[in-house]
């Protein structure tokens, strides 16, 4: 089945630890997103990326950075410099950077920093 | 910039009733819309799309019709069902090349009662 898949669903770091969530998607789509989402509010997007080796800042990448070394893979680390981790971590990805085309998204990583 | 605007949850109906979620935006240009669905713990899932003015999406007994006079979309579904109970996000796109990600309302908790 094609899909995109989030690995860990939880997890647990402590405050001042960088931590990777990974995303990899077998959908052969071009484009890839990272967005997160806190209690009470929509998701935004923190990076996004529509071709390999190229990825673009969204409304809050500060504290975030991103890779997209292959096409179906494209990690994001919270970097100790995010002042608010804790959140819930959403990849998405789509056909292509383009409007018409909806984002299909993973189940998500549940990220809690003490 | 762009924006989405949806009502404030939760909303709490009983099974078999009438089921309108508003939606209204901002944007330049000419954005496709979308619904979204999320269930406790999960990604999100697409609902419903319409990607040009006057067009309708629909899906699972939900409908939206894409209103550029008024910047609406409004979601709704003639008798709910308990399983229908979720949190429901309206987004949009931009147009053209190069989309940079959907632009998210904050959310709608919709609790449907036996």
């Amino acid at each position: 089945d094609g899909g995109i898949t989030q690995s860990p669903k939880y997890l647990f770091r402590k405050e001042g630890q960088n931590v990777t969530l990974s995303c990899e998607q077998n959908l052969n789509h071009d484009a890839m997103y990272w967005y997160r989402q806190d209690p009470g509010q929509g998701l935004r997007l923190i990076y996004y990326s529509q071709i390999v080796n190229d990825f673009q800042k969204g409304d809050i990448a500060e504290g975030y950075s991103v890779s997209r070394e292959k096409k179906e893979s494209f990690p994001l680390t919270v970097t100790s410099a995010q002042k608010n981790p804790t959140a819930f971590y959403l990849c998405a990805s789509s056909i292509a950077g383009l409007a018409l085309y909806e984002q299909y998204f993973g189940p998500g990583t549940r990220l809690t920093v003490t | 910039g762009n924006s989405v605007t949806q009502m404030e949850g939760p909303v709490t109906l009983s099974e078999e009733a009438f089921l309108t979620i508003n939606c209204t935006y901002t944007a330049t240009g000419y954005p496709s819309l979308f619904w979204y669905v999320q269930y406790p713990g999960e990604g999100l899932q697409l609902l419903l799309k319409a990607t040009k003015a006057d067009d309708k999406g629909s899906n699972k007994g939900f409908e939206a019709t894409y209103r550029k006079e008024t910047t609406s979309f409004h979601l709704e579904k003639g008798s709910v069902q308990v399983s229908d109970s979720a949190v429901y996000f309206c987004a949009l796109s931009n147009s053209g090349g190069g989309a940079d990600g959907l632009t998210f309302g904050k959310g709608t908790h919709l609790i449907i009662q036996p």
